[in-house]
């Protein structure tokens, strides 16, 4: 079996500030994901990428910057942390469309 | 574009009775995949359940769902709630090709003794 491991579990930064988180699977799945959760929002799509290199915005984009570099890791990128924004993302992964989603444990963001 | 609907909110049954949570879909395509994802508290959501086939029901660890096109629904259900049933119930749409799964807004389900 593979696993998806997310980096830092916690995060913690100031308003305004850039925060990166990663992301690294190891099933070799082609297909990444950023999810964001909040409590009664369920889960939104931020970006996602079918392939290295690849970049798909999803419904929550704006804020956020992702990069894919290497079919393994996945990164997102909060281009400036505001307070309303403190959530967990959630990293995922899958072989392709329609198929079975792998999630990581979350990183929990907040915002000072 | 696509989206889900489910049970709003908070669901608590007592042990023992049946389980309903609904799920409603809308999208533009005809040939959507429908998902169940379960996330324990402290956990990360995995999958439940799934189905693509029209009228046929799918189970799994107790939990069956129907696919039915015509009422675009995909709800839940369980026969006896049990106390490990509790947990956060997420309802998915994949439609296209591109890759995107689209989920609801989630409905909690509280099981008592």
């Amino acid at each position: 079996g593979g696993i998806i491991t997310q980096t830092p579990k916690f995060l913690i930064g100031q308003e305004g500030q850039k925060l990166t988180l990663k992301c690294q699977q190891n099933f070799n799945h082609d297909t990444m994901y950023w999810y964001r959760q909040d409590s009664g929002k369920g889960l939104r799509l931020i970006y996602y990428s079918i392939t290295e290199n690849d970049l798909q915005k999803g419904d929550l984009s704006e804020g956020y910057d992702a990069s894919r570099e290497k079919k393994s890791s996945f990164s997102l990128t909060v281009t400036s942390a505001q307070k309303n924004e403190m959530a967990v993302f959630l990293c995922a992964s899958s072989i392709g469309g329609r198929k079975t989603l792998y999630f990581g444990s979350g990183t929990r963001l907040t915002v000072l | 574009g696509d989206s889900v609907t489910q049970t709003e909110g908070l669901v608590t049954l007592t042990e023992g009775l049946p389980v309903m949570l609904n799920c409603t879909y809308q999208t533009i395509y005809s040939n959507p995949f429908l998902f169940w994802y379960v996330q324990h508290l402290n956990e990360s959501p995995r999958l439940l359940l799934k189905s693509f086939t029209d009228n046929k029901r799918t189970e799994h660890q107790g939990f069956h769902a129907t696919l039915h096109k015509s009422s675009s629904s995909f709800h839940l259900q369980k026969s006896s709630a049990q106390l490990s049933d509790s947990a956060l119930y997420y309802c998915a749409l994949s439609t296209g090709g591109n890759n995107k799964l689209t989920f609801g807004q989630g409905t909690v389900l509280s099981v008592i003794p």
